[in-house]
């Protein structure tokens, strides 16, 4: 199975700083990378499919980037609302293995 | 719009079944792959399962396979997930999810809708 690690596992940071995820993957995935928000009590929301494609509706200060094994999610203005779990899910292979997730606080 | 609607969680005893479903409606049931995901409290996302529109493939976790069984009734509209032998570590919320596809392969999808998720507790 593919393993998938996300660092860091939580982060604190100010509304409108710049805001790094990383998610590595025990072998290459080519770019079968999606990330997902989730805030507490809600289902989870898409908001990155392909590795660096926006889901419709998200804010454009979400993006992401990377292939093969390591890839990133990056909100370039951090917002209260912002507040939330990230998850990467790799679809390259079944089982459809999640990251660990990585809780992000507002200072 | 898009729906789906998860029921069938509750409490039950360790060894015994449950039966979740996930009414759907908005899209064409009958043309898009489907799957369940599980969440356990205060832990993160687990995938558990798959299936192919037409309900050929399935596919499953190492820690159900053998124990829940994926299933759909595209003429009901309705995903379900069978859980037989059930252990208190299967304690979660419970999503089923819509797939989409953006590329032609079998890779090429991600998870665009999201159910509410219902609560299966296993406790004796």
């Amino acid at each position: 199975d593919i393993q998938m690690t996300q660092s860091p596992s939580s982060l604190s940071a100010f509304v409108g700083d710049r805001v790094t995820i990383t998610c590595r993957a025990s072998q290459s995935i080519s770019s079968y990378l999606n990330w997902y928000q989730q805030k507490p009590g809600k289902a989870p929301k898409l908001l990155i499919y392909a590795a660096s494609s926006l889901q419709s509706g998200v804010p454009s200060r979400f993006s992401g980037s990377g292939s093969g094994t390591d890839f990133t999610l990056t909100i370039s203005s951090l917002q209260p609302e912002d507040f939330a779990t990230y998850y990467c899910q790799q679809t390259f292979s079944p089982p459809r293995t999640f990251g660990q997730g990585t809780k992000v606080e507002i200072k | 719009q898009v729906q789906l609607v998860e029921s069938g969680g509750g409490v039950v005893q360790p060894g015994r079944s449950l039966r979740l479903s996930c009414a759907a409606s908005g899209f064409t049931f009958n043309t898009y792959g489907m799957h369940w995901v599980r969440q356990a409290p205060g832990k993160g996302l687990e995938w558990l399962a798959g299936i192919s529109f037409d309900g050929s493939t399935k596919y499953y976790a190492d820690s159900v396979k053998g124990r829940f069984t994926i299933s759909r009734d595209n003429s009901k509209n309705t995903l379900y997930l069978q859980m037989n032998s059930l252990r208190t570590e299967d304690t979660a919320v419970y999503y089923c999810a819509k797939e989409w596809s953006y590329y032609y392969d079998s890779s090429g999808n991600c998870l665009d809708y999201w159910g509410q998720g219902t609560l299966v507790t296993v406790s004796s």
